[in-house]
């Protein structure tokens, strides 16, 4: 069964801590999203990669950033939590070409206190 | 950078009775497509149409697009009370499609609660 992993459903942080949130993907997919959710605002891009070593901004990327050394694996990292981080964080792929639809992580709860 | 707005922002019904989420967006698109999302969930893929269809069947899903109107709608015939979730769309700009990109755009979702 092909999927997307997050390595935490939940996760507890406090403030000024740098936090790694993994996302991995067997779906040999090219591109990889970091999405966070927040309630009554929706889906909001945070990064994308389309290629190793490759990333581009998303609609709101301040304060993070992200890594790809390998194809299957994409890091959202936050450099220093605030409480403001606190939200749900997904991670999706999806193959380049086909428009075949996304396939999403279960999500990780981050909690910044 | 919001493109679809769906529409009502909750439905309540009973199992058996039709749901109907109605979706607008702005700009043309490649392709539309319907998520949905159980509570504190990652969201699932049910189906994807093009811009040049009109209408997709996929189980008791039915989505048709209307491009001219920039607005789309999912219906679920006989709702089963596993179906309570958030449904959402997403667009994939026609500028952003093509090469690596194509990125999605989700609206806000809607929520849909199915009693027994």
């Amino acid at each position: 069964d092909v999927k997307v992993t997050q390595s935490s459903r939940y996760l507890v942080k406090r403030t000024g801590e740098k936090v790694f949130l993994e996302c991995v993907q067997d779906m040999d997919h090219e591109n990889m999203f970091w999405y966070r959710q927040d309630p009554g605002l929706g889906l909001r891009l945070i990064y994308f990669s389309y290629d190793v070593k490759m990333k581009e901004k998303g609609d709101i990327p301040e304060g993070y950033s992200v890594s790809r050394e390998k194809k299957e694996r994409f890091s959202l990292i936050l450099e220093s939590a605030s409480t403001n981080q606190t939200s749900m964080y997904l991670c999706a792929s999806s193959n380049r070409g086909r428009p075949l639809g996304y396939t999403f992580g279960s999500g990780t709860r981050l909690t910044v206190v | 950078s919001q493109q679809g707005e769906e529409d009502p922002q909750a439905l309540s019904i009973q199992e058996g009775e039709n749901a109907t989420m109605n979706c607008s967006y702005k700009t043309s698109i490649n392709n539309l497509q319907w998520y949905r999302q159980n509570s504190g969930r990652g969201l699932v893929h049910l189906i994807l149409i093009r811009s040049n269809e009109r209408e997709k069947h996929s189980g008791r899903l039915r989505v048709t697009l209307d491009t001219s109107k920039k607005s789309s709608s999912l219906l679920i015939t006989a709702s089963r009370a596993a179906d309570t979730a958030s449904y959402f769309c997403a667009t994939v700009p026609l500028m952003n499609y093509g090469g690596s990109q194509g990125n999605l755009i989700f609206g806000k979702g809607t929520k849909l609660s199915v009693k027994p």
